[in-house]
């Protein structure tokens, strides 16, 4: 089990770039989600999905955009990258019941210039 | 207001040496309560997840301990090891899938 991955683990964006953040997991988990981690402040919640074909808004939604074709994949997209999306991202997974553990990826350290 | 505050922000303790982290939560409903343990660069991975029922929870040298009358849970690390050395976070879910995070503890060991 490669358990949650993510790609890349680091990426530098200009203003008004796009681009893809991707996240897989290979423990046939239903419920998966994107965080963003800022110094001094805990884990935001972007989106998150709880089965292929259905997502919704977290936390923090402005400015990504996710969709969730298959169990395994849940990419987070940035539209247009702005300096104030600087962060470390975090993708996570779990099954749906309420104590189910929640395995985390390793992060997509992201700044926007 | 959801919160989760944690106390200290940060601490430094000596190898072999005992620590509690504290975390006072006013999240409602409430399901469960979880801390994570967070290496620098590396996503969080779980440590110990209480319900309402449970007042204690170990793993390793790592007990966990919920008051939910009072809304605060401790983490107790006993016998530290400088592989203890990270970020420890309390987390709340409040039984529909969401997770309030709190912001973490950075605990340093020295030798």
């Amino acid at each position: 089990n490669a358990g949650v991955t993510q790609t890349p683990k680091f990426q530098v964006l200009k203003t008004g770039q796009s681009m893809t953040l991707q996240c897989a997991q290979d423990m046939n988990h239903e419920y998966m989600s994107w965080y963003r981690q800022d110094p001094g402040m805990g884990l935001r919640l972007i989106h998150y999905s709880v089965g292929a074909g259905i997502t919704d808004q977290g936390e923090v939604p402005n400015g990504y955009n996710v969709s969730r074709s298959t169990t395994e994949d849940f990419p987070l997209r940035l539209l247009s990258a702005a300096p104030s999306q600087t962060s470390v991202y975090f993708c996570a997974s779990r099954g749906l019941g309420e104590r189910d553990t929640q395995y985390f990826g390793p992060g997509t350290r992201l700044t926007v210039l | 207001k959801n919160q989760v505050e944690q106390s200290p922000q940060s601490l430094i303790i000596l190898e072999g040496k005992n620590c509690t982290l504290q975390c006072n939560y006013t999240v409602s409903p409430f399901s469960n309560l979880r801390w994570y343990k967070q290496d620098t660069g590396r996503g969080p991975v779980s440590l110990t997840i209480m319900t309402f029922s449970e007042n204690t929870k170990s793993n390793g040298r790592y007990t966990a301990t919920l008051d939910a009358d009072t809304k605060q849970s401790s983490l107790h690390i006993t016998a530290s090891q400088l592989s203890d050395s990270a970020s420890y976070i309390c987390v709340v879910s409040k039984g529909t899938g969401k997770l309030i995070f709190g912001q973490g503890t950075t605990l340093q060991v020295k030798p």
